[in-house]
Parts: structure tokens; C-alpha cells; sequence
């Protein structure tokens, strides 16, 4: 089955280190899109990609880090920098020249 | 960015017809109008999407005003399963040719059995 797959479900981690958060997408998507939702907020895009090896920053980048190595895979890496990590991050992806996004199940990042 | 509004919770009655409204006064001429849903703890679900024509699908039907400053998002037979948070989202498009989202904070859908 095509889908979305984010790992791991659950993520805790120490403050100061860094983390990365894997997304791999089968669908053939062009697009892939990393959002962040914090307790009874929408979600806030953090980072997006069109194509391999070009990605932009979104409304809330600072602290976060991104590569786009493989059309598949578009990891996000947390870094000591981002102050509140502690949240729901989410990928989606997209046909590029369409709007409509799938978005995979999430991954829980609690940083203590 | 222009941005939507909708009211934060709604109930309905199971088996009943559910209107979720939403204001986007500010939208501009390109912008899409979709709707999500997120259930608790996962990645939201794409529902239905329009610009400027209503819109129907298996899931829900979607009514845009003439002037497209809000949007109505019907779900005809209320079930429990429809219980979760919906999202009306604009995505204008970028300076890099591609759309992003702006989600707001939703309307929290119960259904009551």
C-alpha cells in the first residue's frame, strides 16, 4: 500500500541534543512538507520541498534543519537550537502540481 | 497570508446533517479552499476541496459563497466516526511555484449518539 511512514511514534530525548525525524513517502509525490501542532493549535509549516535537493523555509524553520537527498525520504532534524521542541510533528506530501496533501501519522516529540 | 475563521466546537445529533461554517474574507483569486480532518493523535485526512464551485465527493459536499469569503463544508449523515477536528485551509501559492497551507486552530466536531 502507498502511504506515508513516520518513525519512530513516540521520541524522547534530553535538552541540548540533537534529533532527527525520518518521513518516507511511496506515493511518487514531488512535494514534501514537515508541519509542527502544538496542544489545541493548527498546524504550522516548518519546512517544504518541491524537488530533490531544493527546499524552502516555512513560517517557523528556526531551530530545525532539513535535507532532501531522495525524492522518498525527507528527514527533519531538531536541533538544540529550537527552543520548545517538545510537540507533534508531522510530514505530508504532495503531487507537485496539485494541492491536495497526505499526511502521515505523526511522530511525539518530548525533550525534558 | 489570509486566513480563515470557524467557530472552535459544534455538536450534532448522529444521523443528522452537520454544517461546519467558515470565514475567509480575505482570500484571494488563486487560493483553494480545502478541508481536513484530524482525529486525535493522527495526521489529518483530506475531506474536500474547491475555488469558486460547490463541490461534492463520498465524503462531504463543500459550499462556496458567490463572493468566496466563506465556505460551508456539509456532512449529510452525522456518524461518530465523523467526530474530530475540522480544518477549512487556504494554499496560496509560494514565490517557488509551490502551494502551502495556512491552518487555523479548527472546529471540534462531537456527535452524539
Amino acid at each position: 500500500d502507498g502511504g506515508i511512514t513516520q518513525s519512530p511514534k513516540y521520541l524522547f530525548r534530553k535538552e541540548g541534543q540533537n534529533v532527527t525525524l525520518s518521513c518516507e513517502q511511496n506515493l511518487n509525490h514531488d512535494a514534501m512538507y514537515w508541519y509542527r501542532q502544538d496542544p489545541g493549535q493548527g498546524l504550522r509549516l516548518i519546512y517544504y520541498s518541491q524537488i530533490v535537493n531544493d527546499f524552502q523555509k516555512g513560517d517557523i524553520a528556526e531551530g530545525y534543519s532539513v535535507s532532501r537527498e531522495k525524492k522518498e525520504s525527507f528527514p527533519l532534524t531538531v536541533t538544540s537550537a529550537q527552543k520548545n521542541p517538545t510537540a507533534f510533528y508531522l510530514c505530508a506530501s504532495s503531487i507537485g502540481i496539485t494541492r491536495e496533501q497526505y499526511f502521515g501519522p505523526g511522530t511525539r516529540l518530548t525533550v525534558t | 497570508d489570509a486566513k480563515t475563521t470557524q467557530p472552535n466546537s459544534m455538536e450534532s445529533n448522529e444521523e443528522e446533517p452537520v454544517h461546519l461554517p467558515c470565514n475567509h474574507s480575505t482570500i484571494s483569486g488563486t487560493d483553494y479552499i480545502h478541508w481536513y480532518r484530524q482525529l486525535p493523535s493522527q495526521g489529518p485526512e483530506y475531506v474536500i476541496h474547491g475555488l469558486t464551485s460547490n463541490v461534492n465527493n463520498r465524503m462531504a459536499s463543500l459550499a462556496i459563497a458567490e463572493d468566496r469569503k466563506s465556505s460551508t463544508l456539509i456532512l449529510h449523515r452525522a456518524t461518530l466516526r465523523d467526530a474530530a477536528v475540522y480544518y477549512c485551509i487556504l494554499s496560496p501559492l509560494t514565490t517557488s511555484g509551490t502551494y502551502k497551507y495556512i491552518f487555523g486552530t479548527g472546529t471540534r466536531l462531537k456527535v452524539l449518539a
